[in-house]
């Protein structure tokens, strides 16, 4: 069965600086990959996704993620994060036939500290 | 743009007490969902639909009862409810076919008793 890790729970990161969330995943086939945002009372936004092709992908708010296959990672990055960044965070990978089933991680929620 | 709706945002329920959950998109979404969110769980699927008229189980299903009468709207019952669904409902729905990309609502907060 398909499922994802995300090995941290909470991360603080200081207004400016570089951000990396992790995520690991479980697949047996080519997996499609999601990262989606969720600020507080609010639903899930989509940040970005891969699906085949070029392992680094770009999505809103300037995010990235990159797909490594050898390590079953997909890891979310962000130069400089800003205030508005403070959100909680979740990895996905699209199972069924279309890949719209997703299994979510558990999350990880992100504090900026000014 | 409205988008995906969910209504009510907030019940309280009393064990064994019933009550549905109404999930409405203007997308023209052909595929739906109900997820429930826990926290340190993420999100889990409960029920999907590919389709109006369509219905099929998703993660964690038990005690939970959905309807997909019309395109548009996807409705979520549970017949006899249980402090253990207590949890934040959150509604999507997708085009059909491979996109990947849910647009959800922004949650419905349920309280069991």
């Amino acid at each position: 069965a398909q499922s994802v890790t995300q090995p941290d729970i909470h991360i603080t990161v200081s207004e400016g600086a570089s951000l990396e969330l992790r995520c690991n995943y479980s697949y047996g086939a080519t997996p499609y990959l999601f990262w989606y945002v969720q600020s507080p009372g609010q639903g899930l936004q989509l940040l970005l996704k891969y699906f085949s092709g070029d392992t680094l992908v770009q999505g809103i708010k300037g995010f990235e993620a990159e797909f490594k296959r050898s390590q079953s990672s997909f890891n979310l990055r962000k130069p400089s994060v800003h205030w508005s960044d403070a959100a909680e965070y979740f990895c996905a990978v699209g199972a069924g036939e279309y890949g719209n089933k997703l299994v979510f991680g558990a999350g990880t929620i992100l504090r900026v500290k000014s | 743009n409205a988008g995906v709706t969910q209504t009510p945002k907030f019940r309280v329920l009393k064990t064994g007490q019933s009550m549905t959950l109404l999930c409405a998109q203007d997308m023209n979404h052909e595929y739906m969902y109900w997820y429930r969110q826990d926290p340190g769980m993420g999100l889990r699927l409960i029920h999907y639909s590919v389709g109006e008229g369509t219905t099929a189980k998703g993660e964690v299903p038990d005690g939970y009862n959905v309807s997909r009468l019309k395109k548009q709207n996807f409705l979520l019952g549970l017949e006899s409810a249980a402090p253990s669904q207590t949890s934040v409902y959150f509604c999507a729905s997708s085009w059909a076919g491979l996109t990947g990309e849910l647009f959800f609502g922004e949650g419905s907060r349920l309280t069991v008793l």
